[in-house]
């Protein structure tokens, strides 16, 4: 069974530019939460989508934005890139959305850095 | 919001001895209490969760207890070995799942030959 895939894995871009992530949960998974990595700020939450909404939002800009597609794919876009937004972006999948007892499985990561 | 914090933030073991992390939440409400292994270039990986309906759960060298009055939890490796070296996070949620986590700041954990 495949894992969770997060495409790119490098990223390098611009201050001013956007950036847009993907990722593909595991089959089957239709709960997609986005994390933030970085050495001062450690991991922090960014949204949680399924079937389609976005059901909560951490403590982010209205630059980070997502979204979530019918297959459960999900993107996350940063718009007007600052040189903090240099980070792992860290995608998780869970199996359901609405029950308790799941368990998040994470990607590995697309790493962006803001030059 | 829900604040973890972790302590230490670096480990350093001999193979073959135990290894204990601490973390303390401040939302009584948190109900999920998972830990993540995470090694250089991968994502967090979860080796161990436990509910707080639930005061202890082991998994063969790994355990975690929970205190809810004291809001804290505990991850303890046992006998040790090179390959556990890793930053390993604990985190928390309320939602009951892992939907929404906050995160501790992470341990480093060293296992020396």
């Amino acid at each position: 069974k495949a894992g969770v895939t997060q495409t790119p894995r490098y990223l390098i871009k611009t201050r001013g530019q956007q950036v847009t992530l993907s990722c593909s949960p595991i089959s089957g998974h239709r709960s997609v939460s986005w994390y933030q990595q970085t050495p001062g700020q450690g991991l922090q939450f960014l949204f949680e989508y399924f079937s389609e909404t976005q059901r909560n939002k951490g403590n982010f800009p209205g630059r980070f934005s997502g979204r979530q597609f019918s297959n459960s794919r999900s993107e996350m876009n940063v718009s007007t890139l600052e040189l903090g937004d240099s980070a792992l972006y860290l995608c998780a999948s869970s199996p359901r959305g609405t029950d308790t007892n799941t368990e998040a499985f994470f990607g590995q990561g697309t790493r962006l850095t803001v030059v | 919001g829900e604040n973890v914090e972790q302590h230490p933030s670096t480990l350093s073991v001999q193979e073959g001895d135990s290894a204990v992390i601490k973390c303390t939440y401040s939302d009584s409400a948190s109900n999920y209490f998972p830990w993540y292994k995470q090694e250089l270039g991968k994502g967090p990986q979860l080796i161990i969760d436990i509910r707080s309906n639930v005061g202890e759960k082991k998994d063969q060298r790994i355990a975690v207890t929970l205190n809810k009055t004291a809001k804290h939890f505990s991850l303890h490796i046992t006998e040790t070995q090179p390959e556990d070296s890793a930053v390993y996070f604990c985190a928390a949620s309320i939602s009951g799942s892992a939907r929404q986590l906050t995160f501790g700041s992470g341990t480093q954990l060293t296992v020396l030959p």
